[in-house]
Order: structure tokens, then C-alpha cells, then sequence
């Protein structure tokens, strides 16, 4: 079973709009990382949290760890079609990085 | 180079065709990962190497699936006698050292089993 679920599987959204992904753990988490994967490439790290309550922001993308560590989110401000792909959250278990991803969420962003 | 880097980045392979993917990670780093990301699916975890030593491989499918690290460097993925659910892309990760930073990941390889 899937130790970490994604929702929405999939979104569509249009242009300019706001989305959130959210990644929910059965178990309290080491370290939550977040990653966006283009179809056919290899992923792309864009986030990692540790502590209970942190929130990062990279351009338009904020991520955020809640207080007990089981949820994380990720939001999109004024998305455009560059943010179009998979995203991926991935589960740290404390062992040498060694990562459980949840099955992504796929964003499609209309221009 | 900059990155890791995986060959080939396509295989087809015959069923019982036995394939051997490769993995150039980042000069200096020390732990490698191999997952394998089937359609539709997120990556799931096969092995991992620090330096030369294959420190857990509980993730391999099946006794067909054999990796190496020789000289802790490049990194070789193996499958003897592929089946068709082997086909998957396979995808390698490296990052500086044991503790928790950032896993950069190459292209990945797609095998298709045919």
C-alpha cells in the first residue's frame, strides 16, 4: 500500500490561477521533499522540509510541512503553462535519503 | 559532468534479453540510488550504493535484477532474462554524502520489454 497519497491525481487548470497539491503520510515524517517531473525526463528537486510547521517558497511555489509532519502542500500562485508537468512528493525515512514517493499529481495549465 | 547521467535514455528489449543501464552520477558523490518509475506510478526504490558498498538492495524485484558499483563511481543496473513488467523507466540519484541532501536525479532509462 502506498505509503503516501497524493490529491488530486490530476488538475487542469487555466492560466493565472491558483492551485494547491496536497501529500498525506500514513507516519510522521523525517523530511518531505518535493520534485516536478517533465513526461519522459528525469525529476527535478524543488523543495525540501523537515521541520513541523515550515514553509518554503521558491518564485510562484510555496510548499509547506504541517505542525504534526503527516501533510504537506504545495501551492501555485498565477500559474502558467511552465509549470505544466508531474509533481511528486517523496517521503525521507531517515536512512541515507532514501525516498517513498506518492503516485504524483499531474497539472495541465491552459494557456 | 554537471549532472547525472543515464545511458541509454531508450532500450527495447526482447523478452529473456538480458539489458545493462548505466549511471554516471555527480563526480564526488557518494550515495547512488536506483528506483524504477513505471506509467503512471511514482518512482519506488531498488538499491542503494555508498561509495563501492551496496548497502541495501531490498528493493530489487527479483534475483534477475543485480547492480554494481565497482569502484564508487559509475553504477550499473542489470536485468537477466527481461519479462515484459520490467518495462519501466529506471531512474538513478546521487547526492553528496549519507545524511539528508538533496538527491539529484538523471534523465532515466525507458525500457520497453517486448
Amino acid at each position: 500500500s502506498q505509503e503516501l497519497e497524493q490529491s488530486p491525481q490530476s488538475l487542469i487548470v487555466q492560466e493565472g490561477k491558483n492551485l494547491t497539491i496536497n501529500c498525506t503520510s500514513s507516519k510522521t515524517l523525517y523530511g518531505l521533499y518535493w520534485y516536478k517531473q517533465k513526461y519522459g525526463e528525469g525529476l527535478i528537486f524543488l523543495m525540501m522540509l523537515q521541520k513541523g510547521g515550515e514553509e518554503k517558497s521558491h518564485e510562484k511555489i510555496t510548499a509547506k510541512l504541517d505542525e504534526k509532519k503527516q501533510q504537506s502542500s504545495l501551492h501555485i500562485t498565477a500559474s502558467q503553462p511552465s509549470h505544466a508537468g508531474i509533481y511528486l512528493c517523496g517521503a525521507d525515512k531517515g536512512i541515507y535519503g532514501k525516498l517513498t514517493f506518492g503516485q504524483g499529481t499531474i497539472l495541465t495549465v491552459h494557456p | 559532468g554537471a549532472g547525472v547521467s543515464q545511458s541509454p535514455r531508450y532500450k527495447v528489449a526482447k523478452r529473456g534479453q538480458d539489458v545493462a543501464l548505466r549511471c554516471d552520477p555527480i563526480s564526488g558523490h557518494v550515495s547512488l540510488f536506483w528506483y524504477q518509475q513505471a506509467l503512471g506510478q511514482g518512482p519506488e526504490f531498488l538499491t542503494y550504493f555508498q561509495n563501492e558498498a551496496q548497502l541495501d538492495k531490498s528493493g530489487l524485484p527479483s534475483d534477475r535484477f543485480f547492480a554494481e558499483r565497482p569502484e564508487g563511481s559509475v553504477s550499473t543496473l542489470k536485468i537477466q532474462r527481461t519479462q515484459q513488467e520490467d518495462s519501466a523507466v529506471y531512474l538513478c540519484a546521487s547526492s553528496r554524502d549519507r545524511e539528508n541532501t538533496e538527491a539529484f536525479f538523471g534523465q532515466g532509462t525507458r525500457l520497453t520489454v517486448v
